[in-house]
């Protein structure tokens, strides 16, 4: 089954360390991306990457790094900086970067901050 | 200014009845697409139908079907005979031009309820 997996699904964290989260897809896109979801909030973009070695900012890039080292991976580091990590996170990916192409989205993870 | 504005914080609807989730957009371009995703509260993000700026007919996926009335540039969601779980957050997203480089913009969302 194609799809994207997220994990972990929940993760606690102390104040002061940084954290990844894992995101994988074997649907052969090109395009994936992160979301913060705050609650009873809409989706902010956190970072996107079009292709593989290659990654843009969002709208709320402070605190947070990524990488694409392979195509179907994209995790995202919380680092320290980020003053308010508590929220959920959205992995998504899409097919290409056309105004066409349907982003799908993983499970997420829920982070808390201790 | 808010690309995308979904007006129903929430709605409630009888199971078995139909409901319309309101959504309208902001664009300058010719060239978009409009998407409407399902949030139940599991967290997952379930893509649900997409529409062309350049289709001329309405996209219609079993029991969703979007109102796409260009000129007024609104995209209504409607969904047909209601069931339970139909019951959660509903977002309307836009993504702007066939150019790359553009990406989704979300609307706030509305949590639809449905009644037994």
């Amino acid at each position: 089954d194609g799809g994207i997996t997220q994990s972990p699904k929940y993760l606690f964290r102390k104040e002061g360390q940084n954290v990844t989260l894992s995101c994988e897809q074997n649907l052969n896109h090109d395009a994936m991306y992160w979301y913060r979801q705050d609650p009873g909030q809409g989706l902010r973009l956190i970072y996107y990457s079009q292709i593989v070695n290659d990654f843009q900012k969002g709208d709320i890039a402070e605190g947070y790094s990524v990488s694409r080292e392979k195509k179907e991976s994209f995790p995202l580091t919380v680092t320290s900086a980020q003053k308010n990590p508590t929220a959920f996170y959205l992995c998504a990916s899409s097919r290409g970067y056309l105004g066409t192409d349907t982003q799908y989205f993983g499970p997420g993870t829920r982070l808390t901050v201790l | 200014a808010q690309k995308i504005t979904q007006t129903q914080p929430g709605m409630f609807v009888q199971e078995k009845e139909a409901v319309t989730l309101d959504c309208t957009y902001d664009t300058s371009d010719q060239s978009y697409g409009l998407f409407w995703y399902k949030q139940p509260s599991s967290g997952e993000m379930i893509f649900l139908i997409y529409q062309g700026s350049y289709d001329e007919q309405n996209a219609t996926e079993g029991r969703y079907s979007l109102n796409f009335q260009k000129a007024r540039k609104s995209a209504n969601l409607v969904i047909s005979a209601s069931q339970l779980g139909d019951s959660a957050m509903y977002f309307c997203a836009m993504r702007e031009g066939d150019n790359y480089g553009q990406n989704f913009v979300f609307g706030p969302g509305t949590r639809l309820s449905v009644l037994p």
